[in-house]
């Protein structure tokens, strides 16, 4: 398998845009994670999916940061108007069950302008 | 909340001597992670853990649950060990997902 792999690797944008991530988790997991990393807080869950069933998305940061899993091997994070605070990187990671390992993507590196 | 410290935050040494990295956690888990992120790169698993030690290659990870405490080592470290390493611990006050996040240790290995 591949891995779990995310688009775009990079993304640099103008504040108010529209951003979408994607995600392709390892064929198998029934688990999926986005996650974003700041320097000032490191590493924060903002939702997880099980079964293609968002599951808490309590770590969402505010109406302008959705997601989706319209099947099991593709998610979307979107953000939408975009603001430079959201500028992070953000990790999409799968799993075969929530208290298992992580497996990891590159992430996807944002920078609202 | 769990609570997660990481000793040292940066770490400079030369290659080939021995690393060890600290994890220090507040309240009883279930397990704990240890990831390792190069610049500009993806997270990796390293290990996981909810008791004694794993060994893989140059990498140990031991814990002790009644001291709240885990140690990452490096033996034979190399420049290519530089990186981030986090580690994270899984407990029922986490976020969401049950984990709590440190802050990483900065690693670099000189040649």
């Amino acid at each position: 398998d591949a891995g779990v792999i995310q688009s775009p690797r990079h993304e640099v944008t103008e504040m108010g845009q529209e951003v979408t991530l994607r995600c392709k988790p390892i064929s198998g997991h029934d688990y999926l994670f986005w996650y974003r990393q700041t320097m000032m807080r490191g590493l924060e869950l903002l939702i997880y999916f099980n079964n293609n069933v968002p599951i808490d998305d309590s770590g969402m940061p505010e109406d302008r940061f959705s997601a989706k899993m319209p099947n099991a091997s593709f998610s979307t994070l979107k953000i939408q108007p975009s603001e430079p605070r959201d500028s992070a990187v953000y990790f999409c990671a799968s799993s075969w069950a929530l208290h298992l390992e992580l497996f990891f993507g590159e992430g996807s590196r944002l920078t609202v302008l | 909340k769990n609570e997660v410290e990481q000793s040292p935050q940066n770490l400079t040494a030369q290659e080939g001597e021995f690393i060890t990295i600290n994890c220090s956690y507040s309240v009883g888990i279930s397990a704990l992670h240890w990831l390792q992120q190069h610049p500009g790169g993806g997270i990796v698993s390293l290990f996981m853990l909810s008791s004694g030690k794993k060994k893989h290659g140059r990498l140990i990870a031991t814990i002790n649950i009644q001291e709240k405490h885990s140690s990452l080592h490096i033996t034979a470290s190399h420049p290519r060990d530089s990186a981030v390493y986090i580690c994270a611990v899984r407990s029922g006050g986490g976020g969401a997902d049950g984990l709590t996040f440190g802050k990483g240790t900065h690693l670099i290995i000189q040649p």
